[in-house]
């Protein structure tokens, strides 16, 4: 079974720049297709920020606009998420997250324990 | 941007009762784009349902989705202890893909 490991820093300071990786274990990710990352501020419910291919291609949330990059490096089994300019409105839990297999559905059926981010000086 | 709009936001209920959960799409989403997540405090989200009415593997035959078209369900019958949770569900579309609706939660009556 895959299993999905976020890190990155807890806390940034309000302009910089967030970078997070999801280490992939128990498959390779280029067995899969998709991967995502979603968002929880404290208190509040889940937003999908953007989603990367095996083989690079990506997909993002509007809502981040240009301020989001995501990536794949296959050699390391990982992927991961930068997001620039960021602000107190970026104070999440953030997810990492598996698309489910099964063709014609649409869903997320792995998931990492989730990292919180603190933006904040 | 499909929207999806969940009530109750919260339920009050017994063990042993059941739970009506309702997901509702501001446009026709097909079925096999709906999802259902739970997410107890402090963990991650669980896929529960996909494809509206799929379980996912692992989840006890209490959970049951259904619906189409704008209009989708999730029930859960005879309550345990374990199910008092948040409840989300998911829908994939255009742009941005995924939309969550912004939760229903199951608690303690």
């Amino acid at each position: 079974q895959v299993q999905l490991q976020e890190s990155g820093p807890g806390l940034i300071k309000p302009s910089g720049t967030l970078s997070l990786t999801c280490a992939v274990s128990g498959g390779s990710i280029s067995s899969f297709r998709w991967w995502s990352w979603v968002r929880q501020p404290p208190g509040k419910g889940l937003e999908w920020i953007g989603e990367v291919f095996q083989g690079g291609d990506v997909n993002y949330n509007p809502s981040l606009g240009s301020r989001l990059t995501l990536s794949v490096d296959r050699s390391k089994n990982q992927f991961s998420l930068i997001l620039t300019s960021v602000t107190a409105a970026d104070t999440a839990m953030y997810y990492c997250a598996k698309h489910m297999t099964v063709s014609g559905t649409r869903g997320f059926d792995s998931w990492g324990q989730g990292t919180l981010v603190t933006v904040s000086s | 941007e499909i929207v999806l709009t969940q009530s109750p936001g919260t339920l009050s209920l017994s063990p042993g009762e059941r739970a009506t959960l309702s997901c509702r799409a501001s446009q026709s989403l097909p079925s096999n784009f709906l999802a259902w997540y739970q997410q107890r405090p402090g963990q991650a989200p669980r896929l529960l349902i996909y494809g509206a009415s799929s379980r996912a593997t692992g989840i006890p035959d209490r959970f049951v989705g259904s619906g189409s078209g704008t209009d989708f369900t999730l029930t859960i019958n005879r309550l345990e202890p374990e199910d008092f949770a948040v409840y989300y569900c998911q829908g994939y579309g255009d742009s941005p893909r995924y939309t969550f609706g912004q939760g229903t939660k199951l608690e303690f009556k």
